[in-house]
């Protein structure tokens, strides 16, 4: 079964608006999530590493005022896209490693698909 | 810079073959590969890992081959079927610790012909 679940599946909001996207890791707690973003037809780029009770710690490349990450709880990381702007319009997808496995692969969540009009 | 290379976007197979799908990377510091699965609007799956201290490793239909020198790894798939169809997503990490960052490939999608 699913080890992260993620929220919502789908989300169409208008250009100006912001968006909040919520992972939790369901049977584990996770200080570390990570966050990350498929364009159509390209591979899973990495945003941001979201570290419990800590600053998140962003990619190059990715405005971190423009993606606002909190991870408040072992479980709950949250993702919030500012001011939403049609090019934000993307697949964006949480993962977190369950910490009792070692070296564990991560687990995705299936993700949130994001429509700015 | 692309650290995990996918060359071939795609790939056809008939269903009964086998599928190989290959990836190289560039960073010699990764010690940790993966491939994963995904379908349209879903989040990737796991498939198999493989860590640099072996060169195979094998689970059911699935195989992995390491070749650390030629920095190469490859995806056996056989006998492939139908449900195989998917994108499948090269990716590698480095380091000692259990939160290492995961670089991916840019993906092949695999068609399994029946």
């Amino acid at each position: 079964g699913a080890v992260v679940s993620q929220h919502p599946s789908r989300v169409i909001c208008k250009s100006g608006t912001s968006v909040k996207i919520e992972c939790r890791s369901l049977d584990f707690q996770a200080t570390t999530m990570f966050w990350y973003r498929q364009f159509p037809k390209q591979s899973l780029m990495l945003m941001a590493t979201s570290n419990e009770g800590s600053k998140a710690t962003y990619e190059q490349g990715v405005e971190k005022d423009k993606f606002l990450i909190n991870h408040a709880s072992l479980t709950l990381s949250t993702l919030t896209v500012t001011s939403a702007h049609p090019e934000d319009s993307s697949f964006y997808i949480c993962s977190a490693r369950d910490p009792r496995k070692g070296n564990s692969p991560l687990h995705f969540g299936n993700g949130t698909r994001l429509t700015v009009t | 810079d692309q650290q995990v290379k996918q060359n071939s976007p795609s790939l056809s197979v008939q269903e009964g073959r086998i599928s190989i799908l290959n990836c190289d990377y560039t960073n010699s510091m990764f010690d940790y590969f993966l491939w994963y699965k995904k379908y349209p609007a879903e989040g990737p799956t796991f498939l198999i890992s493989i860590s640099s201290i072996k060169d195979k490793n094998e689970d059911g239909r699935f195989t992995v081959f390491l070749n650390k020198s030629a920095k190469h790894l490859s995806l056996h798939i056989v006998p492939s079927q139908p449900g195989d169809s998917a994108v499948y997503f090269c990716a590698a990490s480095g380091g000692k610790t259990s939160y290492d960052k995961v670089i991916f490939g840019p993906g092949t999608s695999l068609s399994v012909i029946p």
